[in-house]
């Protein structure tokens, strides 16, 4: 079992529609859960990072955690064509992981206008 | 405020030479990192760096690859020699410290491909 598991996509949605990308992870000791954006042949951004089980929101972003579950999932609300990128769910591993961020292998997003 | 700094940003190369890549991170940044991407997948983290003293280099395969951060500031990761599957991006990252929700700021990569 890979550490932070991602479906790699492609994902396909119309413009304006709500992007649902998803991300589970297998240490139970983890703390801190992060999504990057990577557009192609650039650098991961940091979109947002959530530690508290629930939703958090910015702007058209809201990151779920659920950490019974070991799941953590990222929605676009009203997704733009600019949003096509790969999305990077990451990991702070606990005290066995040497808190070391872990990275899934990114969910590829495409927002057909 | 400038980024994280790599050069160069492309390298080609024969298999079995060596080659070396710099980072210059975001000033004020104590933590240093070098992960490695594979097309396709994500960043894996070869080494990190709390100023000059590497805490974690558990990733980092000692037999080809070295790094340094003498002064606590820049850094060199070095391959040598270069092999086939060392074809990838690698990319330097700096934050203010490791731990909780802290951000990781990215360079912009060197591509290396090794023929």
């Amino acid at each position: 079992q890979k550490e932070v598991e991602q479906n790699s996509g492609p994902l396909s949605v119309p413009e304006g529609a709500i992007a649902s990308l998803n991300c589970t992870y297998s240490d139970r000791g983890s703390q801190s859960f992060f999504w990057y954006r990577q557009y192609s042949g650039k650098s991961p951004e940091l979109i947002m990072f959530i530690y508290s089980n629930g939703d958090k929101e910015d702007g058209r972003f809201t990151a779920q955690l659920n950490k019974a579950s070991q799941y953590v999932s990222l929605l676009i609300r009203d997704s733009q064509p600019s949003d096509s990128a790969t999305y990077l769910c990451a990991v702070r591993g606990g005290v066995l992981q040497g808190g070391k961020l872990i990275f899934g292998q990114g969910t590829e997003l495409s927002v057909k206008p | 405020e400038a980024g994280v700094v790599q050069s160069p940003r492309y390298k080609i190369i024969e298999k079995k030479q060596p080659v070396a890549f710099w980072c210059n991170p975001i000033s004020g940044h104590n933590t240093l990192y070098w992960y490695l991407q594979n097309l396709g997948q994500g960043p894996e983290l070869l080494i990190r760096y709390e100023n000059e003293e590497a805490v974690d280099d558990s990733q980092l395969p000692k037999d080809r690859f070295s790094a340094e951060r003498l002064k606590g500031v820049d850094s060199t990761l070095k391959i040598q020699p270069a092999e086939l599957g060392d074809s990838a991006v690698y990319l330097c990252a700096s934050s203010t410290s490791d731990r909780g929700g802290n951000e990781q700021f990215f360079g912009p990569g060197t591509r290396l491909t090794v023929l």
